[in-house]
């Protein structure tokens, strides 16, 4: 089965320094990874999507890379705020038949003022 | 606004006692999808369907059903609900099931006593 594992399952930073969040996945390469926020009690809301051929995507504060070799995507948040305190869920899309995200558990980010 | 829109948010149930969960989108998506949200286990997909009258299976379905009768509502059946269908359940839709955005619900928490 297609593994996607998300080491830390919580992550805590002071405000102002980058935050980086670690995404690994087993066997072959998904097509795509794709990051989403949640917040307590919210659905998950959609953040970046990288393509497989794509070493590097880039949102204003965010910053994903996927490396093949490693089988690992990193998700960064550069000068973190509070507000960035959440849980960040990434994501594989398996192409075929199935055509579904398999979501890793999560990571809990809390920026510390 | 787009959205998608889940009811009940909160409910609390008797094992053996049917209940039906609504899902309905405003953006006319044709990929619509049920997840499990579990502590420690992430989300789970539990059926999704490519169009009206179109559903399938995900990872976890046992114990749940699925009609897609129209195109803006996916409504999840649990005909004999029981205790370990306690959990945080999310409906999403997309445009195409392709690799692009996953657009979530609020989330149905449910309790089976």
């Amino acid at each position: 089965s297609q593994k996607i594992e998300q080491n830390s399952e919580a992550l805590n930073i002071q405000e102002g320094k980058t935050a980086t969040l670690t995404c690994n996945y087993t066997n072959y390469s998904p097509a795509y990874l794709q990051w989403y926020r949640q917040d307590p009690g919210r659905g998950p809301v959609f953040l970046l999507l990288i393509r497989e051929n794509e070493k590097e995507k880039r949102k204003e504060r965010l910053k994903v890379t996927f490396d093949t070799t490693l089988k690992q995507s990193l998700f960064h948040i550069t000068a973190s705020q509070p507000a960035d305190s959440a849980t960040y869920l990434c994501a594989r899309f398996s192409s075929g038949s199935a055509r579904q995200l398999t979501f890793g558990s999560g990571t809990q980010l809390t920026v510390l003022p | 606004e787009a959205q998608v829109t889940q009811n009940p948010r909160y409910l609390i149930t008797v094992t053996g006692k049917k209940l039906t969960v609504t899902c309905s989108q405003n953006m006319n998506h044709e990929y619509m999808s049920w997840y499990r949200q579990d502590p420690g286990l992430g989300l789970r997909q539990i059926y999704y369907s490519m169009n009206v009258e179109v559903t399938d299976k995900g990872d976890v379905p046992e114990g749940y059903k699925v009609s897609r009768k129209e195109k803006r509502n996916f409504p999840l059946i649990l005909e004999s609900p029981s205790p370990n269908q306690t959990s945080l359940y999310f409906c999403a839709s997309s445009l195409t099931g392709g690799p692009g955005e996953l657009f979530f619900g609020e989330g149905s928490r449910l309790t089976v006593l």
